[in-house]
């Protein structure tokens, strides 16, 4: 149990669909974090929130839409993906992110996404 | 461009028999460099943090080394249960952390 939660843990959806995946984090951290593992390559980091406000989003594409209402919640609206968009994402949080803070990231187990 | 490269990519270990993983980094500034097993299906887990060059940190039978250009992960004496993928990663002062592709560690019974 790592402190925080994400579900579902695994989602198969078609190309039209609209899902959510959710986060939550119950350790008081002020960053939370969306990750994408894909096979054979490093974690690729997609969207960060420092205190609700989003301070990175690294060129992903507009088909994923990221939601931040608090700093224990954290969502990620998922529409017309794409095959290549199957992969494990995963939801961190830390203390804080940038330049301060104790750089620990803390993962939750992942959503297995499937793109059919 | 900041780089982490880890090798090898697969390690495959008898029971016992103690080996290293090696994390190379090419960073404009590193404030620190962390290490993470990762078990199938899961999210990684954090292990060790080391800040400066000639730091090192120990948990159970993993020791963790930092010098200026890479790390290593030394396991000594692994039981089957060190079955995982480390993962490195640096903190560059920068909004994010820079992940490293792993190390995909078997430890044979």
């Amino acid at each position: 149990e790592t402190g925080v939660t994400q579900t579902p843990r695994h989602l198969v959806m078609g190309m039209t669909n609209k899902k959510s995946l959710k986060c939550e984090q119950h350790l008081g951290h002020n960053a939370m974090y969306w990750y994408k593992q894909s096979a054979k390559k490093p974690l690729e980091l997609m969207f960060v929130y420092n205190f609700k406000e989003q301070t990175e989003n690294n060129s992903v594409p507009s088909r994923f839409s990221p939601e931040c209402p608090n700093s224990s919640h954290l969502f990620l609206h998922l529409h017309t993906l794409q095959p290549e968009d199957s992969a494990l994402y995963l939801c961190a949080s830390s203390q804080e992110s940038g330049r301060v803070g104790t750089g620990e990231l803390f993962f939750g187990e992942g959503s297995r996404l499937t793109v059919l | 461009e900041d780089q982490v490269t880890q090798s090898p990519e697969a390690l495959r270990l008898q029971e016992g028999e103690s080996s290293s993983l090696n994390c190379s980094y090419t960073v404009s500034g590193l404030r620190g460099l962390f290490w993470y097993r990762q078990d199938p299906g899961k999210g990684p887990e954090f292990l060790f943090t080391l800040y400066s060059a000639g730091e090192e940190k120990e948990k159970e039978r993993l020791k963790a080394t930092l010098t200026k250009k890479e790390s290593f992960l030394h396991i000594t004496a692994p039981k089957p249960e060190d079955s995982a993928t480390y993962l490195c990663a640096v903190d560059n002062y920068g909004q994010n952390f820079v992940f490293g592709p792993g190390t995909r560690l078997s430890v044979l019974p």
